[in-house]
Parts: structure tokens; sequence; C-alpha cells
């Protein structure tokens, strides 16, 4: 069965603080690992991965995915109270029908 | 594009009462999933559907859920019976197919009285 495992559970930052959300999982015929940003509505995609040591970079966020360790961290630089949210990670099997999901980090920034 | 609509937001039924819950995919797309996420708690697989056809079922309960896709209008998962237990947030994603992502609805939130 697959799994993915996300930690920390929860985070508290202050605004500019850099975080690392990681992520370990373990799949069937790996096929990518993807980050979504949960708000009080639809989880929003952030990163697909699919190679190892390929950093994926939009504005402050990046992620990275390591295939043989089978983990990928999420990076938040100079946060915002606008990511408050939950980060979750999830992984796609071979068979392409459906996502495993980890049970997400929870984020808060203070200002 | 409207992206993943899901209807109602929010759903409120007592125990034994019958749950419909709506998800019309992003235009062009033909694969819909349907997960549920209970409170604290990651989102499950339950069910993948193409057109008119159930791909994968293996996360659905064996009894009282059901889901269909039909040719024509959104894709419906249905609860009959509903139980506390059923309380959730019950999100549809759609898809182009494998390799394409997944663009996620903003969910049916049930609550079951």
């Amino acid at each position: 069965e697959d799994k993915v495992v996300q930690s920390p559970l929860s985070l508290v930052v202050h605004e500019g603080d850099t975080v690392t959300l990681n992520c370990s999982y373990e799949v069937t015929n790996f096929r990518s690992l993807l980050w979504y940003k949960q708000e009080k509505k639809a989880p929003t995609f952030l990163f697909m991965l699919t190679s190892s040591g390929i950093e994926k970079k939009s504005g402050r966020l990046s992620s990275i995915l390591d295939k043989k360790e089978l983990f990928s961290i999420l990076n938040i630089t100079a946060t915002q109270t606008g990511d408050s949210a939950v980060y979750l990670c999830a992984v796609e099997g071979n068979a392409g029908n459906m996502l495993t999901f980890g049970g997400g980090t929870r984020l808060m920034v203070k200002p | 594009n409207a992206g993943v609509m899901q209807n109602p937001r929010h759903l409120v039924r007592r125990r034994g009462q019958e749950a419909r819950l709506r998800c019309s995919p992003m235009k062009g797309h033909s694969h819909v999933y349907w997960y549920r996420q209970l409170p604290e708690e990651g989102l499950k697989f339950m069910v993948y559907l193409q057109k008119e056809n159930i791909i994968d079922e293996s996360g659905m309960p064996k009894e009282r859920f059901s889901a269909e896709f039909p040719k024509e209008g959104p894709s419906i998962l249905r609860i009959q019976q509903v139980v506390r237990g059923d309380s959730a947030a019950y999100f549809c994603a759609s898809s182009m197919g494998q390799n394409y992502g997944y663009t996620f609805g903003s969910g049916t939130r049930l609550t079951v009285v």
C-alpha cells in the first residue's frame, strides 16, 4: 500500500522566517510527487516533481525530490501571513488512477 | 474556464437520509476523481471515473456509496442512509488523463446530524 508521511504536523513561524516542509513516501512504481496548498477551499497546485535533484521554483517557494531516499522538501523563504495554510504532499503511482496524500503540514505565519 | 465546480458547497443531512454531491469537471477533462477528507486528516482516494465508466473504486466503501459520470451532466457521488461518520469534506478533481495533473474543486462539506 502506498504511503506518504509529512512532517512536521504543524509549524508556527513569524513573517520573514524560512520554513522547510518534509515529505517521505513509499509507493509502487513511482510516477510523480505533487505539492498542494490548501486554505479553506480547494487544494491549489504548487509543484509536480518527477526527476531527482532538479529544483522547481515559483517565487518564494521551491521544491526538490530525492528518489533514492524517497523524500521531497518544500521550502518557503521570507514567509508572509498569506502563506498560512495546510501544505499537502501526494504521490502518484504508475497506475495513474489516484493520488495518495500525506496528512499535511499546517503552517501558521504570525505578523 | 470555470474550473472544477462542485455543489452544493455545504450539505446538512439527518441520519438515514441520502446525500447527492455533484461535480462538473473542467472543460476538456474527461477523468474525474473523488476524494474524502475527514477532519484533521489528509485526502483519501475514493473513486476514479471516465465518461460512463467506473475505472477504479478501490477506495469507496462497499455499502451505501455509489458514483457515476454519465455521458451528459456532472459526476454524482451518492451516499445512501448517511451516518455521522460520513461527515467530511468531499473533493472532486478532474484531469485530461495521465501525465496531465489534477485540478481540484472547492469541495462539498457534508454534515450529518
